[in-house]
């Protein structure tokens, strides 16, 4: 089944202690993103990746990193969270990073920083 | 400032009764204006893509038409599994660029 995961899907965390999200998918899509989703602020972007060794800053992108080593994985890294960070976060995937093509997105990590 | 926005922010129906709901955007060099479906706690569903006004894409109870302004999305004889919010997204010219995504219009149908 094609798709999107992401890990965990909940986590409660401290101020400071680095955290990683993974996100993986199997479609072999070229382009993947993150999204932070807030009440009133609707879906926005922090980072995408066109390909592999590909990425450069969404609209939010302070206080976050990615990499992409290989094509199926995109992880978001928060080296000293804070709690403005607490936020539901998607990982999505497209087949390319250009043209008309949608977005899949995975289902979603609540983050809770306190 | 490229924008999208969406109309109504919440909009209550009844079963069967039909309504729309409306994306406007400024975004130049348009690639694709794309519909998708949100449940509580889950990931937004991909639904539609537009690409040239007029243009328009039907699934079930589900129809979604483009100008070169804005979008709609026609909701006929809604069921209450339609209940859901509804966020559309647009694509733009430059590479690399970002989605970018209204605030949504929450759906709920009563039985």
């Amino acid at each position: 089944e094609a798709q999107v995961t992401q890990n965990p899907r909940y986590l409660i965390t401290v101020t400071g202690k680095k955290l990683t999200v993974t996100c993986s998918q199997n479609m072999n899509h070229e382009y993947m993103s993150w999204y932070r989703q807030d009440p009133g602020l609707g879906l926005r972007q922090i980072y995408y990746s066109m390909n592999v060794e590909v990425t450069d800053k969404g609209d939010v992108p302070e206080g976050y990193k990615v990499s992409r080593k290989e094509k199926r994985n995109f992880p978001l890294i928060l080296e000293s969270p804070s709690p403005n960070q607490t936020s539901l976060y998607f990982c999505a995937s497209s087949l390319t990073g250009v043209g008309n093509q949608p977005q899949h997105f995975g289902d979603g990590t609540r983050l809770s920083i306190l | 400032e490229d924008q999208v926005t969406q109309s109504p922010e919440a909009l209550r129906l009844q079963e069967g009764e039909s309504s729309s709901l409306n994306c406007s955007y400024t975004v130049s060099g348009l690639r694709g204006l794309f519909w998708y479906r949100q449940d509580p706690g889950k990931g937004p569903e991909f639904l539609f893509t537009l690409y040239s006004a007029g243009e328009e894409k039907e699934k079930e109870r589900l129809k979604a038409t483009l100008t070169k302004k804005e979008s709609f999305l026609h909701i006929t004889a809604p069921k209450p599994e339609d209940s859901a919010t509804y966020l559309c997204a647009v694509r733009q010219e430059n590479y690399g660029q970002n989605f970018v995504f209204g605030p949504g219009t929450r759906l709920s149908v009563l039985p």
